[in-house]
């Protein structure tokens, strides 16, 4: 099967960088994907990594390395309406084998 | 703007009944997924549906049931046999390899 984990909650100062990391076991690999929820709202998609590596978008960065299992969002110059949370999302392979992290909760503090 | 419109945003049951939540999508995609989205866990796959008039069962669908008649709409029941149906439902579509999320549906058994 798959597996994904994620630290339940961070928190983090405002303007600064947070890095928010996911772990995984998986038998095989298509891609990693990341997404932000507000409390109460649709997750909306921020960076995929299908290759190893960093990816870049603005102020949201994610890493993936596909030999040690692991990959990270980073979050820089941080701002109160980034309080929110972030899961990481397995693509194992066909349309079924999506596996969700439980999501990481960022508050970030003035 | 093409997206995905889940209705209504807050649902109310009675124990016994069944209620029907609303998913609708004007991104042409094919695949459509329902989640169930609890505190403390990942997202869990209810049903999804590759094309029209077919779909599969996810890692919980007990309790549930869902038609595809147009690619388009892609509603799910919560019929009385759910034991615990109090959760945010979400709807998604994948189209290589991205999702796209409803707003959701908070449904609150009273």
């Amino acid at each position: 099967g798959q597996s994904l984990e994620q630290p339940s909650e961070v928190t983090a100062v405002e303007g600064a960088i947070v890095q928010i990391n996911c772990t995984y076991q998986t038998s095989g690999f298509y891609g990693l994907s990341w997404y932000q929820q507000h409390d109460g709202g649709a997750p909306t998609f921020l960076s995929y990594n299908a290759l190893d590596g960093l990816e870049e978008t603005g102020r949201f960065s994610s890493f993936l390395s596909r030999s040690d299992s692991y990959g990270y969002l980073l979050l820089q110059e941080l701002q109160m309406k980034d309080s929110a949370s972030y899961f990481c999302a397995l693509n194992s392979g066909g349309y079924q084998k999506v596996t969700f992290g439980i999501g990481t909760k960022l508050q970030v503090i003035p | 703007d093409g997206g995905i419109t889940q209705s209504p945003k807050y649902l109310f049951r009675k124990e016994g009944q069944n209620v029907t939540l609303s998913c609708e999508q004007n991104l042409n995609h094919d695949a459509m997924y329902w989640y169930r989205q609890d505190p403390g866990q990942g997202l869990r796959l209810i049903y999804y549906s590759q094309i029209v008039n077919d779909f599969q069962k996810g890692d919980i669908a007990e309790g549930y049931s869902v038609s595809r008649e147009k690619k388009e709409s892609f509603p799910l029941t919560v019929t009385s046999a759910q034991k615990n149906p109090t959760a945010f439902y979400l709807c998604a579509s994948l189209n290589r390899g991205l999702w796209t999320f409803g707003s959701g549906t908070r449904l609150t058994v009273v």
